[in-house]
């Protein structure tokens, strides 16, 4: 279900490294998967999607694999960044269904 | 290309007072909309989402109303705001069969 009140668990890697961040969703029907990047003060920004036919998607230095034995989505960002320094979501569609699920956040920090 | 616009970006209201916040999206007909609550460090909280004018699902209840008069203007409205509705406001919009949230700037409300 929808993670409101839990305080965000953070992530913190040294610029260059590889970044996972891990995410369980909660529901076996859900078909649909995204990863949103929220920096401070703004609103979360689209990054990657991947439907529940596939296991693993590749973007632009970022990559997202669905395990949908365990529930669990993973978010892999390459060569990280000091401006990848923000709080990634994880959202689940439930199929037939309008609404989006939102994981409770990580928080990653890129220390220079 | 879409783009989805709030506002007020701040606001400052005291105790008693009405509320209302704007939402509105270009470049898409018949969207889905959406809008959320995110407290300070956690996750998002859906309030309401509408798949078509004058359809709203609330899914919280609680102190605040939505409506959707026109296509692509959504709002949220309180006739008495309470210290708990201090929050970052954030509307979202989706098409389609595919349940991508594209979300605005969001609004900061701080009651006093």
């Amino acid at each position: 279900g929808e993670s409101v009140g839990l305080h965000l668990p953070t992530l913190s890697v040294q610029e260059g490294d590889n970044s996972i961040i891990n995410c369980a969703y909660s529901n076996s029907a859900s078909d649909y998967f995204i990863w949103y990047k929220q920096e401070s003060g703004k609103g979360p920004q689209f990054i990657i999607d991947i439907r529940s036919n596939m296991d693993k998607r590749q973007g632009q230095r970022v990559t997202v694999l669905l395990n949908k034995t365990v529930k669990h989505l993973s978010l892999q960002i390459a060569a990280t960044q000091p401006g990848d320094s923000a709080v990634y979501f994880c959202a689940e569609r439930i199929t037939g269904g309008f609404k989006t699920i939102f994981g409770a956040g990580t928080r990653l920090f890129v220390k220079a | 290309s879409q783009t989805i616009h709030q506002w007020p970006a701040t606001l400052v209201q005291p105790v008693g007072s009405p509320l209302s916040l704007e939402c509105t999206v270009e470049g898409t007909s018949n969207p889905n909309l959406y809008w959320y609550r995110q407290a300070a460090g956690r996750g998002l909280q859906l309030l309401f989402y509408s798949v078509g004018i004058g359809q709203i699902s609330s899914e919280v209840p609680q102190n605040l109303s939505a409506s959707r008069p026109q296509d692509r203007q959504f709002i949220l409205s309180s006739k008495k705001l309470l210290l708990s509705d201090s929050g970052f406001y954030l509307c979202a919009w989706s098409v389609g069969n595919t349940d991508t949230q594209y979300f605005g700037p969001g609004t900061r409300l701080t009651v006093l």
